[in-house]
């Protein structure tokens, strides 16, 4: 059974940048052919998705993110991570990390969600 | 970006209910649509994949069809345990996305 779980800081100072990680127990993020996303949920809003990370290592952003996201693995740990820079009080979210097959079957395992509040 | 139009927004029922829940890709994306369900302060749950695929666990008073545009999430009889948000998704070619999501509420 795959398990993921998210941590790091739940305030961040506007114009910082937001680090959150993913654990990942039950499957190697390196092997397989998945994917390994990130998505959040901001206050009385839908889900949006943040981008991915491929077991190969490749990457990939959503455009409307893409010039202040980076993600990347330390496949040592198992973990994923996310970074987001220069917040704002729009990044304040329950940011989710999930694991994505790329397509038919969706997003089939998450993890809890963490808030994050960007606030001085 | 594809976007994804869900309707309603929210809605009142009653256990037992039969529930559509619409939601409409701005072009075509054949059957690559999932449907999630989200329990307050829980992960979403991935109910149906490829349009009308159940997933395994779910019960089978979910049910879902459509292609190219147009897509429904049915539920036969609603249940306590269904009153959650719902959600579409589009994954046809990224940026993934999603509907905005339908409130389920106790009438």
């Amino acid at each position: 059974q795959v398990q993921l779980q998210e941590s790091g800081p739940g305030l961040v100072k506007p114009s910082q940048t937001l680090s959150l990680t993913c654990t990942v127990s039950g499957g190697s993020i390196s092997s397989g052919s998945y994917y390994w996303s990130w998505i959040r949920r901001p206050a009385g809003k839908g889900l949006e998705w943040i981008g991915r990370l491929y077991s190969s290592g490749s990457t990939d952003y959503n455009p409307s993110l893409k010039s202040r996201v980076t993600i990347s693995e330390d496949t040592s740990k198992n973990q994923f991570s996310l970074k987001l820079s220069s917040v704002t009080a729009a990044d304040t979210a329950v940011y989710y990390c999930a694991r994505d097959l790329g397509g038919y079957g969706g997003f089939d395992y998450w993890g809890q969600g963490t808030l994050v509040t960007v606030s001085s | 970006d594809i976007q994804m139009t869900q309707s309603p927004p929210s809605l009142s029922a009653s256990v037992g209910d039969r529930l559509t829940i619409t939601c409409r890709a701005s072009q075509s994306i054949s059957t690559f649509l999932n449907w999630y369900q989200q329990r307050p302060g829980k992960a979403p749950r991935v109910l149906i994949s490829a349009s009308s695929s159940l997933q395994s666990g779910v019960p089978s008073r979910f049910s879902g069809s459509g292609s190219g545009t147009d897509f429904t999430l049915t539920i036969s009889s609603l249940q306590p345990e269904d009153f959650a948000t719902y959600y579409c998704q589009q994954a046809y070619s990224t940026p993934w996305t999603f509907g905005q999501g339908t409130n389920v509420e106790i009438k």
